[in-house]
């Protein structure tokens, strides 16, 4: 199957510091990827899809402000939290589509954020 | 954010037995998804259905698209310890095209 990275890994921050996640499709092209959110013991929740060119389309109640997504170019697409404080804690896990597998998606392993 | 309803929440079985879990949402999906994931991990694609009524394996793994596309049922055969995990399935359509994910079954196999 296709394949996307993520880094970091992991992160820890201060409260009031910024971070900048990395999401890669590694053997195909995305127009296209997709930023989920996860808590511990939750499902997967969609925050907001990165389109390569234009702007990202939040889901509702997901501040743009805060979570700042740049895909600037069809193999990367970046999750800034700005001003991050400890409820942004979570799991963010990048996806994105390869066109050629119909509406298959396949996922980035992870990061795992914690602020203090 | 929207979720689809998957049942069961948890199952902890014997080694060897099968397993049985499921999706229903209230919406008609023109997709479904079955994931793996793993603690620590992002998910992982088992199986992928397009078409109502399709039934697709993937080794002891055996998953069906319902026909009236709300729906959707997962099975493990023979279960073994490594198919511990949590088990998201993800449906697709409507006029958002998103893709939205279950609630999870956690599958806890003791040897």
């Amino acid at each position: 199957g296709a394949v996307v990275s993520q880094h970091p890994s992991r992160v820890i921050c201060k409260s009031g510091t910024s971070v900048k996640i990395e999401c890669r499709s590694l053997d195909f092209q995305a127009t296209t990827m997709f930023w989920y959110r996860q808590f511990p013991k939750q499902s997967l929740m969609l925050m907001a899809t990165s389109n390569e060119g234009s702007k990202a389309t939040y889901e509702q109640g997901v501040e743009k402000d805060k979570f700042l997504i740049n895909h600037a170019s069809l193999t990367l697409s970046t999750l800034t939290v700005t001003s991050a404080h400890p409820e942004d804690s979570s799991f963010y896990i990048c996806s994105a589509n390869p066109g050629t597998a119909g509406e298959t998606q396949y996922f980035g392993p992870g990061t795992r954020l914690l602020v203090l | 954010g929207q979720q689809l309803n998957q049942s069961p929440q948890s199952m902890f079985i014997q080694e060897g037995e099968d397993v049985s879990m499921n999706c229903t949402s209230s919406s008609i999906f023109n997709t479904w998804l079955w994931y793996k994931q793993e603690p620590g991990e992002g998910p992982v694609l088992l199986i992928a259905l397009y078409k109502a009524g399709e039934l697709t394996s993937n080794g002891r793994l055996t998953a069906q698209f319902g026909i009236t596309r709300k729906d959707s049922f997962l099975n493990i055969s023979a279960s073994i310890p490594s198919d511990v995990g949590i088990y998201f399935c993800a449906g697709r359509g409507g006029a958002t095209n998103k893709l939205i994910f279950g609630t999870g079954t956690l599958l806890a196999v003791q040897p």
